[in-house]
């Protein structure tokens, strides 16, 4: 079946250092790929989407693109701050109003 | 625009009582979906509900069920409730056949005691 895994956390950082956060997905057919934040206490927003691939999503410095030849939608951000600890929920989902596949998600801890 | 809303925020029950959960959608959503969040399983899929009716359900047994009402609100029930229920119950709505984003509500924490 269709599944999404995600790097193991937790994972902590200094704040502005580079932040990246693998995730790669098995499916059958084209997914649209997601990235969800959940901050302490919280739902899950939205953080970013793809549709296709080589499209690049973007929104708060994070960005993934989707690479259809190695299956993969890494988060990346050049420079994390406190206050983008969360856990991020890599997802993916097919057209049709589907319900959305996660990863196991990755607690992000950004220290100053 | 009010997002996606969900009551009550906690809920407290014992071992063999029943939970109702409720979910209000994004103005002019018709899709509802269920997730379950429970400690270091991350979220899974429960149910689906689109203009009335039940559109899929995971791998949950028959104990959960829902329904949708004509206003595109949702009701979640745990029947017979066991200790592994306790988790986050997540409510998420989208809007017509086509659209490819889901918006999450805040959660209910169910807690079996």
């Amino acid at each position: 079946g269709d599944s999404v895994t995600q790097m193991e956390g937790p994972v902590t950082l200094s704040e502005e250092a580079f932040l990246t956060i693998n995730c790669t997905y098995t499916a059958t057919g084209y997914p649209s790929l997601f990235w969800y934040v959940q901050y302490p206490g919280e739902g899950l927003q939205l953080l970013l989407k793809a549709t296709k691939a080589d499209d690049k999503g973007s929104n708060k410095g994070f960005e993934a693109t989707y690479r259809k030849e190695t299956t993969s939608f890494h988060l990346e951000k050049g420079s994390v701050q406190v206050s983008d600890s969360a856990v991020y929920f890599c997802a993916l989902r097919f057209s049709g109003n589907t319900p959305l596949v996660f990863g196991k998600g990755t607690r992000l801890s950004v220290i100053a | 625009e009010a997002g996606v809303t969900q009551s009550p925020t906690h809920l407290i029950k014992t071992r063999g009582q029943q939970a109702t959960l409720r979910c209000s959608p994004i103005s002019g959503h018709t899709s509802v979906y269920w997730y379950q969040q429970a400690l270091g399983l991350g979220l899974q899929f429960l149910l689906w509900y689109d203009e009335g009716e039940e559109r899929n359900r995971g791998n949950f047994p028959p104990r959960f069920s829902g329904r949708q009402f004509p206003n595109y609100s949702s009701e979640l029930n745990v029947n017979a409730l066991e200790l592994e229920d306790s988790a986050l119950y997540l409510c998420a709505s989208s809007g017509r056949q086509g659209a490819h984003e889901q918006y999450f509500g805040p959660g209910t924490r169910l807690t079996v005691t």
